[in-house]
């Protein structure tokens, strides 16, 4: 069956280093992935979104990086910030099937 | 903040009960899909809406109903509540437009006693 996200569950990193969040998907058709931020108490919150066809985009921040060799997907965080505590998750989608399909997520903790 | 909101924000209820759930979607967006999302666990795609009809489900049973209104609003409706139906309920709009972006609300949390 399809899934997205073997995570590790939890991720420490020192405030103003580089975080390097880490996702494997097993569904070859997923056209589309999505990292979204989930802070407690408050729904997922779109960070960035790559496209089957490329292999790296970049955003404010953050670099979403894919390797469709090996089935991987990554987020790069510069600089983290004491905000950028919250819960991961990679999802994918299908076009046409529509449905994100979510990992379990990594919790990632700033250390000041 | 994303424009898509969710009502109520909290709700307790007992085995066997029947709840509603509210999201009104994005500005402009026609589509809306609802998860449940389980204490530390990822969000489990339940069912999308779009142009009022179900366009898709997941491994969920028929007491798991939904519907959309013509303002691109939907509820969410649990028949026969069970404990384990207690999580974050999760709305998401979007535009079919081909990026297909999903927009999430800030859930509803429900608790089933």
């Amino acid at each position: 069956g399809e899934s997205v996200g073997l995570h590790l569950p939890t991720l420490s990193v020192q405030e103003g280093d580089n975080s390097i969040i880490n996702c494997a998907y097993s569904n070859s058709a997923s056209d589309y992935f999505i990292w979204y931020k989930q802070e407690s108490g408050k729904g997922p919150q779109f960070i960035i979104d790559i496209r089957s066809n490329m292999d790296k985009r970049q955003g404010q921040r953050v670099t979403v990086l894919l390797n469709k060799t090996v089935k991987h997907l990554s987020l790069q965080i510069a600089a983290t910030q004491p905000g950028d505590s919250a819960v991961y998750f990679c999802a994918g989608l299908n076009f046409g099937n529509e449905k994100l399909t979510f990992g379990t997520g990594t919790r990632l903790t700033i250390i000041p | 903040e994303t424009g898509v909101t969710q009502s109520p924000t909290h709700l307790i209820k007992t085995r066997g009960q029947q709840v509603t759930l509210r999201c009104s979607s994005q500005s402009g967006h026609n589509t809306v899909s609802w998860y449940q999302q389980a204490l530390g666990q990822g969000p489990q795609f339940i069912f999308q809406y779009y142009r009022e009809e179900e366009n898709g489900r997941g491994n969920f049973p028929p007491r798991f109903s939904g519907l959309q209104f013509p303002n691109y609003s939907s509820e969410l409706n649990v028949n026969a509540l069970e404990l384990d139906d207690s999580a974050l309920y999760l709305c998401a709009s979007s535009f079919r437009d081909g990026k297909e972006t999903q927009y999430f609300g800030p859930g509803t949390r429900l608790l089933v006693l």
